[in-house]
């Protein structure tokens, strides 16, 4: 969708190891926040953010650390990457009406 | 975990309405009905939201019980773009888009 770009769209990480997955928005909003989804699932919130400087935890935080230091920017670390976070990672910008949501990173663990 | 529970799939001819279903039985009074698609592995799509009252726009019209404990997805013609696993949501619009999705409908247009 435009204004909301992830990078990077695949990536295959090893067991243990730590990574970034990158989320940008050009539409100015205070909220953004991320999802995962695994196969035949729906969308599980991971953290999120109502503006710079504020994050909070949602459904499935664990293994998960985000910051948010500008509007435009909200990174999703990894820190010791397991097979249990292979999945398809969702960043959405907006809300109050309509939120826009990337095109997503899937992400594999071996 | 999700609050609202939907039909786990539909079909609808082309050219027809699809009417998609959903039941809210712990939507709070401040929450908003939302509905989302999902095309493929894309991410989810907005389609339209209400409060009470009925809503319509290009998309799609929103039928809301008049007690809020359901509400009815309506897509006038649909096309097989419109094949998609469709998502209702209760959510607060002043809160951030924390969004507890469900499974969904997943609806196929059939020619």
């Amino acid at each position: 969708n435009a204004g909301v770009t992830q990078t990077p769209k695949f990536q295959v990480l090893k067991t243990g190891q730590s990574m970034t997955l990158q989320c940008a928005q050009d539409m100015n909003h205070e909220y953004m926040s991320w999802y995962r989804q695994d196969p035949g699932m729906g969308l599980r919130l991971i953290h999120y953010s109502v503006g710079a400087g504020i994050t909070d935890q949602g459904e499935v935080p664990n293994g998960y650390n985000v910051s948010r230091s500008t509007t435009e920017d909200f990174p999703l670390r990894l820190l010791s990457a397991a097979p249990s976070q292979t999945s398809v990672y969702f960043c959405a910008v907006g809300g109050g009406t309509e939120a826009f949501f990337g095109q997503g990173t899937r992400l594999t663990v071996v | 975990d999700a609050k609202t529970t939907q039909p786990p799939s539909m079909d609808c001819a082309e050219g027809r309405a699809a009417n998609l279903p959903c039941n809210h039985s712990t939507i709070s009074g401040n929450e908003y009905v939302y509905w989302y698609r999902q095309i493929h592995s894309q991410g989810p799509q907005y389609i339209i939201h209400g409060l009470k009252n009925n809503e319509t726009n290009e998309m799609a019209s929103l039928i809301i019980t008049e007690d809020r404990k359901s509400s009815t997805l309506i897509l006038p013609h649909a096309t097989l773009r419109d094949t998609a696993v469709y998502y209702c949501i209760d959510a607060l619009t002043n809160t951030g888009n924390q969004f507890y999705f469900g499974t969904g409908t997943s609806l196929t247009v059939i020619p």
